[in-house]
């Protein structure tokens, strides 16, 4: 069972109100990713970190979102004005160093009214 | 733009019956293919990769790869209600970090 810890489940925002989601990776896992997936089931990379340092980041991130994975905190992904288009399930998963698989958590459901 | 296209978007398998799902990648640079299961409001779980070319199997699920067209397939036999269930294939990109997802194929077991 995977052991990426996701908070919260569930989060309800109107529009223009930030929102804020956690992560804990797995431990000893260096490199997070945060993936969008939207009501079609498509996968939208958001953005990657090894330690603390960005790896790779979409455009649309470098606007609206920011991340962080400070060292000895949770990591998290923050949507500072949110859009109807941001309602999603906001996926976060770390990389087993040796197999190179990605484990996830279950998920921020995102819902912006 | 790097691509991972899946067919069919869905499919209905009788129970008992063999499921193929297929997969190919549009960027020459992938060194691997994964597949991963979702089943309804849970998130992915890896369920195979596969890196070099030909087959591999296991318990009931085998997956192929012909790296010279970028092609992978997953199939299913002796489907079971339990495999119901989006089904998504991603590959990464020799020396990025991150893997492209496909957008999934739609499972359905009939019982």
């Amino acid at each position: 069972n995977s052991k990426v810890i996701q908070t919260p489940r569930y989060l309800v925002k109107g529009q223009g109100q930030k929102a804020k989601m956690r992560c804990i990776p797995e431990k000893g896992h260096p490199v997070v990713f945060w993936y969008q997936q939207n009501k079609n089931n498509e996968f939208k990379f958001l953005i990657n970190f090894q330690n603390q340092e960005v790896l790779q980041q979409i455009d649309m991130t470098e606007k609206r979102f920011s991340a962080e994975c400070p060292s000895n905190s949770p990591c998290s992904l923050e949507i500072q004005s949110s859009e109807a288009g941001d309602s999603a399930l906001y996926l976060c998963a770390s990389r087993d160093r040796g197999t190179g698989q990605l484990y996830f958590g279950e998920g921020s459901k995102l819902t912006v009214l | 733009q790097q691509k991972v296209q899946q067919s069919p978007e869905s499919l209905i398998v009788p129970e008992g019956g063999m499921a193929s799902l297929n997969c190919t990648s549009s960027d020459r640079n992938v060194d691997y293919f994964w597949w991963y299961r979702q089943h309804s409001g849970k998130s992915p779980k890896m369920l195979m990769s596969i890196f070099s070319n030909g087959e591999k199997e296991e318990g009931r699920f085998t997956v192929h790869l012909n790296k010279a067209s970028l092609h992978t397939s997953l199939h299913i036999r002796d489907s079971q209600p339990s495999d119901s269930a989006l089904y998504l294939c991603a590959a990464s990109i020799y020396n990025q970090g991150k893997l492209i997802f496909g957008q999934g194929t739609k499972l359905s077991i009939k019982p």
